[in-house]
């Protein structure tokens, strides 16, 4: 199994830009969820979904976008990108308790 | 907001030493999880611990919880370069779909 993935590992944007950070789980697991980690404030939950065609938003959801059209995948879209989303994000998955984290996006906004 | 919240901040020791950290949290809970980050790395796994648990071994990790302080801790024995991180709580999960994680201690180990 290759897990969780995500892409692009790197990303550098103009402000105004809109794009897709990728996200993809092979383990058929329910709960998927994305968190933005910036230094000093943790891990903060920006969206989650609980299955298929099924979202919420989590605690800093602003300036984001989610779907989950299939089990497997997650995207998170910034709609027009804002310095204040500069920041390292992580997608994760889990059908219990323990939590499966991506290798995470470095993203940049000039 | 976030639940947990990690204390201390960042903590240096010798290769060899045991390192304590610790984990406060405001609500109940069903459980509480710890995590490692390595440097550009994600989450892992570490272990688990249940409400009606007061402490559990994992390897050289060693989870305590008290429900009554709301608050736990993670040993880590006879320590090693390797185990250089970040260490997080994480309460929630389960049917409470939010798994909500504090701000971590960076564990330095100097060889």
């Amino acid at each position: 199994n290759a897990g969780v993935t995500q892409t692009p590992k790197f990303q550098v944007l103009k402000t105004g830009q809109s794009m897709t950070l990728q996200c993809a789980q092979d383990m058929n697991h329910e709960y998927m969820s994305w968190y933005r980690q910036d230094p000093g404030m943790g891990l903060r939950l920006i969206h989650y979904s609980v299955g298929a065609g099924i979202t919420d938003q989590g605690e800093v959801p602003n300036g984001y976008n989610v779907s989950r059209s299939t089990t497997e995948d997650f995207p998170l879209r910034l709609l027009s990108a804002a310095p204040s989303q500069t920041s390292v994000y992580f997608c994760a998955s889990r059908t219990g308790y323990e939590q499966y984290f991506g290798p995470g996006t470095r993203l940049t906004v000039t | 907001s976030q639940q947990g919240e990690e204390d201390p901040q960042a903590l240096s020791i010798q290769e060899g030493e045991n390192a304590t950290m610790n984990c406060s949290y405001k609500t109940s809970i069903n459980n509480l999880q710890w995590y490692r980050q390595n440097s550009g790395r994600g989450l892992v796994h570490l272990i688990l611990i249940r409400s009606n648990e007061r402490e559990k071994h994992s390897g050289r990790l060693r989870v305590t919880l008290d429900t009554s302080k709301k608050s736990s801790s993670l040993l880590i024995t006879a320590s090693r370069a390797a185990d250089t991180a970040s260490y997080f709580c994480a309460t929630g999960g389960g049917s409470n779909y939010k798994l909500t994680f504090g701000k971590g201690t960076l564990l330095t180990v100097n060889p």
